[in-house]
């Protein structure tokens, strides 16, 4: 049974860096078949996919234009992981965080973690 | 990016009555290969959404049968015949045909 476990903090200050971290159970991160999500949701914006990082024979990321200039999703093999760090945060970037693995087109984001509340605030 | 409009927005059901909510896509959702990338999420309250149905109509692992999904195109519909008090939370279509996913607004579906 697959598991993804988030760690990270809670409060961030405005301007500096959220960083978050998916611990995944009972898959790779390195796998030929899943890619590796962030989410997140706020009440203004609801749902919002912020991107992702997938392994075919060399590693691809993609990203949401809205956060493209900010935001690095990397795996991380050695501890079967893969981290969010989101840069020149402000409040607005306040919402619950999610993880995520896409294991095909058909099912899709089928296993998530149990999600981060991180709130920008001085 | 493509949007997913829902409707209604909240949903207030007598336990074993149906429910239905609506999800309308701006571009349609049926890929080249012949599938059609709709997924409905179901997000209980204090949890991560959960996956109920992908591909419009196929059944998650352990989703119950009174859950079903239709439509075509750009029109969708979930269907829950016979409601219960588990049922309770916010349901979520979402597109997985274009880069990026993107989701509806969140039909609230309460018990009276």
């Amino acid at each position: 049974q697959v598991q993804l476990q988030q760690s990270g903090p809670g409060l961030v200050k405005p301007s500096q860096t959220l960083s978050l971290t998916c611990a995944i159970s009972g898959d790779s991160v390195s796998s030929n078949s899943a890619a590796w999500n962030w989410i997140r949701q706020s009440p203004s914006r609801g749902l919002e996919w912020l991107g992702r990082t997938y392994y075919r024979s060399k590693w691809y990321n993609d990203y949401a234009v809205s956060v493209k200039s900010r935001i690095t999703i990397n795996p991380d093999t050695s501890k079967n992981q893969f981290s969010l760090q989101l840069n020149s945060v402000t409040p607005e970037d306040t919402a619950v965080y999610y993880c995520a693995r896409w294991s095909g087109r058909k099912t899709n984001m089928d296993v998530w973690g149990k999600g981060t509340t991180v709130t920008v605030s001085s | 990016d493509i949007v997913m409009t829902q409707t209604p927005l909240s949903l207030s059901v007598t336990p074993g009555q149906p429910a239905s909510i609506s999800c309308k896509s701006s571009q349609s959702l049926l890929h080249s290969d012949g599938k059609t990338y709709l997924y409905w999420y179901l997000q209980k309250p204090g949890q991560s959404p959960q996956l109920l149905i992908y591909e419009v109509s196929s059944r998650f692992s352990g989703v119950p049968d009174r859950f079903s999904g239709s439509g075509s195109g750009t029109d969708f519909t979930l269907k829950i015949s016979r409601v219960e008090a588990e049922d309770v939370g916010v349901y979520y279509c979402m597109q997985g045909i274009h880069l990026p996913p993107t989701f509806g607004q969140g039909t609230k579906v309460e018990i009276k």
